[in-house]
């Protein structure tokens, strides 16, 4: 069975960009999670998706946006890129959420801000 | 209130000892506390879990140890491998509030095993 898959791995954006990444969920799956990794601040939740629908979100700016299609497959966008977003943003996937901590997390897509 | 506090924040163990990571909370809404395991370039994966009406859970060489009254939590892994170095991460969810996917990770702790 394939994990989560997210896409692209690496890349780098300058200030004032936007940018949009990809999580493909393991198959069935029907909840994605988008978690932000610094050094500083640790792991940190910014929302959750379900059939489509935001669940639940965390304490970041209305820059940071996301989306779920049909297929479970899911986007997260973030406008008007700052310094302070370069991070390890991490895509988990679960059944039916994260009710029992049983995230599955993908290996993540490094965005560098110039 | 709704932070989870890990620490040491690194650890280095000798091969076969002990490695010991604590966990505190404040938020006696969480009913379900997991740990992560990450290694470099890699995404976190569940390691093992308990939820607060278990006082002790373990899985081959790691165990969970939970003390409810104190709201802290344990990991203990024992015969600490090389390959076992890895950073970790202690978290916690309260699952009945709608709050799905959202899980309030610890700061994480870097563990080195020496050979």
């Amino acid at each position: 069975k394939a994990g989560v898959t997210q896409t692209p791995r690496y890349l780098i954006k300058t200030r004032g960009q936007q940018v949009t990444l990809s999580c493909s969920p393991i198959s069935g799956h029907r909840s994605v999670s988008w978690y932000q990794q610094t050094p500083g601040q640790g792991l940190q939740f910014l929302f959750e998706y379900f059939s489509e629908t935001q669940r639940n979100k965390g304490n970041f700016p209305g820059r940071f946006s996301g989306r779920q299609f049909s297929n479970s497959r899911s986007e997260m966008n973030v406008s008007t890129l700052e310094l302070g977003d370069s991070a390890l943003y991490l895509c988990a996937s679960s059944f039916w959420g994260g009710n029992t901590g049983e995230l599955f997390f993908g290996e993540g897509s490094r965005l560098t801000v110039l | 209130q709704q932070q989870v506090k890990q620490s040491p924040q690194s650890l280095i163990v000798q091969k076969g000892g002990i490695s010991i990571i604590n966990c505190a909370y404040e938020n006696t809404a969480f009913d379900y506390f997991p740990w992560y395991q990450q290694f470099p370039g890699k995404g976190p994966a569940l390691l093992i879990a308990i939820r607060p009406d278990v006082s002790e859970k373990k899985e081959g060489r790691f165990t969970i140890s939970f003390n409810k009254s104190a709201k802290q939590f344990s990991l203990h892994i024992m015969d600490s491998q090389p390959g076992d170095s890895a950073t970790y991460f202690c978290a916690a969810i309260n699952s009945f509030s709608g709050n799905t996917g959202k899980l309030i990770f610890g700061q994480g702790t870097t563990l080195q095993v020496k050979p």
